[in-house]
C-alpha cells in the first residue's frame, strides 16, 4: 500500500494547458480502470473531477481530462483559470477493495 | 443536497480512544458504500477504510488494522469510525466520502480534526 507518486508542484499561466502524472505499480494504476482525481483547496472537502479514468461528474468542466498508459495515469487541465489553482490527489484501487492516493500535486496558476 | 457531516473529533492522549461519526443526508445511506479518508497535517491525503452498502463487508489500509473499526446505521443514516490504541501519526483531519460505483468517492464532508499528544 505504497502512495502513487505525483510531481509535487506543476504550474502554467492562464489559458494553458498542464498535465499532472500519477505513477504506481502493475498491482494498482496499472491493474484496474479505477483511477480517480481530486481537487482539494485547503480546508475545504475534496472534489470528484475524474472517476474511471475518464469519466468526468455532472458539473465538471470539460477542461479537465483523464488518461492512462501502463502504470501511470494523467490528469490533464487545458485553457487553465485562476481558480484552478488547488491541490490534486490520484486514487486508484489496490486490491481487494482496498484504495491508495497519490502525494498530491500542488498546481499554481502563474 | 447531499449533505455528509462529521463529528467526534477532538484531543485524545496517545493509546486512547475516539469514535467518530458521520450523519448522511440527501442520497440513499443504506444502499451506498461508504469510507473514511485521513490528511495528516501537511501531508497528502490517505485512505483509511471501506464499508460495503450493508456493513457485511469492511477494508482497511494495513496501519490501521486491528485498532480502527469501520461501521454503519442504515436506521440511522449514519457511518462511525471506532478508533483505539491512538498514535501520534493518527493525527489528521478525518473526511467521510460516498464510494460511487465508478470507484470514485464522489461525496465529501468538511472534515473533523482528530489530535492525538500527550
Amino acid at each position: 500500500q505504497s502512495a502513487l507518486t505525483q510531481p509535487r508542484s506543476v504550474s502554467g499561466s492562464p489559458g494553458q494547458s498542464v498535465t499532472i502524472s500519477c505513477t504506481g505499480t502493475s498491482s494498482d494504476v496499472g491493474a484496474y480502470n479505477y483511477v480517480s482525481w481530486y481537487q482539494h483547496y485547503p480546508g475545504k472537502a475534496p472534489k470528484l473531477m475524474i472517476y474511471e479514468v475518464n469519466k468526468r461528474p455532472s458539473g465538471v468542466p470539460d477542461r479537465f481530462s483523464g488518461s492512462k498508459s501502463g502504470n501511470t495515469a494523467s490528469l490533464i487541465i487545458s485553457g487553465l483559470q485562476g481558480e484552478d489553482e488547488a491541490d490534486y490527489y490520484c486514487c486508484s484501487a489496490a486490491g481487494d477493495y482496498t484504495m491508495v492516493f497519490g502525494g498530491g500535486t500542488k498546481l499554481t496558476v502563474l | 443536497d447531499v449533505q455528509l457531516v462529521e463529528s467526534g473529533g477532538g484531543l485524545v492522549q496517545p493509546g486512547g480512544s475516539l469514535r467518530l461519526s458521520c450523519a448522511a443526508s440527501g442520497f440513499t445511506f443504506g444502499k451506498s458504500w461508504m469510507t473514511w479518508v485521513r490528511q495528516a497535517p501537511g501531508r497528502g491525503l490517505e485512505w483509511v477504510a471501506n464499508i460495503k452498502d450493508d456493513g457485511s463487508w469492511t477494508f482497511y489500509v494495513d496501519s490501521v488494522k486491528g485498532r480502527f473499526t469501520i461501521s454503519k446505521d442504515n436506521a440511522r443514516n449514519s457511518l462511525y469510525l471506532q478508533m483505539s490504541s491512538l498514535r501520534a501519526d493518527d493525527t489528521a483531519v478525518y473526511y467521510c466520502a460516498v464510494w460511487g460505483d465508478g470507484w470514485g468517492f464522489d461525496y465529501w464532508g468538511q472534515g473533523t480534526l482528530v489530535t492525538v499528544s500527550s
